[in-house]
Parts: C-alpha cells; structure tokens; sequence
C-alpha cells in the first residue's frame, strides 16, 4: 500500500500545453510538499501546504499553481509548458519537523 | 546560494568496508539533518537523522555524526553491501520552515 503515491509517472507534452500531476498520500500527514528535480539532478522545494493551506512558495513562475482539495491530495499544475519545466517532479508528505516521504516522482517532458 | 553541499558527486567502495560519505552546511539556523537515498527512477527513501543537540545517531549499519562547530555531517555505513549503491543525498530544515533543502548528492558504488 504505497505511502506517497503520484500519477503519471511519466508524462511527455508539447510545449503550450497545459497538464497536471496528481498526489495522495495515506499516511495521515499534515503537510504535503512539492520538489523539483532539475537536469543536473538539484532537488529544491517549490510548494508546501499545511492542512490545504499554502504555507511556502518558492520563486516558482505563476504558470505552476498547486490546488489541495483536502490534506490527502495535493495537485500541480502548470500552465502554458515551457522546454524549462522539463523535469522529474516530486510529491512529498511529512509531520511537522519530522522526515518526509516522498512519491516515486513524475518525469516530466515538454518537447 | 546552495546552503547544503555535498562535494563528492562519486564514491566507490569496496563491499564490507566502511562508505563515509560527507556534507557541508553554511545556515547555522538549521537545527534538523536528514540522509536520503535513491534509487533510479524512485523518489528518495528517508534513511537516518540527526537533530542539532546530538552528535551522533547510529541505525544498524548506518551512523550520523554532527559536528556543530564545522557545520559538518557525515553518514558511515558499515558493512558496505551491494545494495547501498544509490544516490545519497543530505537534507536539513529548521523548526518553522518545514521545507528540506538538498545537497547535491553523492553516487556510492559498492564494488563486489
């Protein structure tokens, strides 16, 4: 029963497009994160939300809006794709201060 | 402004002997450290952590050492079996900003 879990796992667009990946997590976390991969392999945080309330936002382009229906899920999407975004997403959960855990990761790829 | 380094991209060790593999920070608000692993094509794996008022915390074969002072952490993993091969990667956070913020990591081979 996957702790974190993301879908797609793989996803391949072209650039203008406009594409979400999904996040749920079971394991009761108050907190749920999403991670950027970058091509030379830089993981850095981009959101997080506490209880379906944004708490960080790093300098991401308002083109990536993170939406959380309830503290289970925690969606990204992102607008108008750019070449740039290519990357490997990841979801991630945690208690407050404490280790986090994380999804198997999204690849993403604009062409 | 990378506020956790790792300055080892590589590390290849012999299986049974001792991997060390090292991390620098440069925020002396960081009060939390963590160890991660990954595999290829998985998302990272928690291994082992440390909180700022200890200096050592052990998990069977693998033990964090914290040194405040140097604003050094180092993770030892002893035996080293093949199937630590994996990129590690160190991660710290502060109480109240609950973000991680990664090093670079380090690829450890374990030679047979």
């Amino acid at each position: 029963d996957t702790a974190v879990s993301q879908t797609p796992k793989y996803l391949v667009t072209q650039m203008g497009n406009d594409k979400s990946i999904k996040c749920e997590q079971n394991l009761g976390h108050d907190t749920m994160y999403w991670y950027k991969q970058d091509s030379k392999k830089f993981l850095k945080i981009m959101f997080s939300y506490n209880n379906k309330e944004l708490i960080i936002n790093e300098t991401v382009p308002n083109r990536f809006s993170p939406k959380s229906p309830d503290k289970a899920h925690l969606n990204l999407h992102i607008n108008s794709l750019e070449l740039g975004d290519s990357a490997v997403y990841f979801c991630a959960s945690s208690q407050p201060q404490g280790k986090a855990f994380f999804g198997q990761g999204t690849r993403l790829t604009v062409v | 402004d990378q506020q956790v380094k790792q300055n080892s991209p590589s590390l290849s060790v012999q299986e049974g002997r001792i991997s060390i593999l090292n991390c620098d920070y440069t925020n002396s608000m960081f009060d939390y450290f963590l160890w991660y692993k990954k595999y290829p094509a998985e998302g990272p794996t928690f291994l082992i952590s440390i909180s700022s008022i200890k200096d050592k915390n052990e998990d069977g074969r693998f033990t964090v050492f914290l040194n405040k002072s140097a604003k050094h952490l180092s993770l030892h993993i002893v035996p080293s079996q093949p199937g630590d091969s994996a990129v590690y990667f160190c991660a710290a956070s502060y109480f109240g900003n609950e973000k991680l913020t990664f090093g670079t990591g380090t690829r450890l081979t374990i030679i047979p």
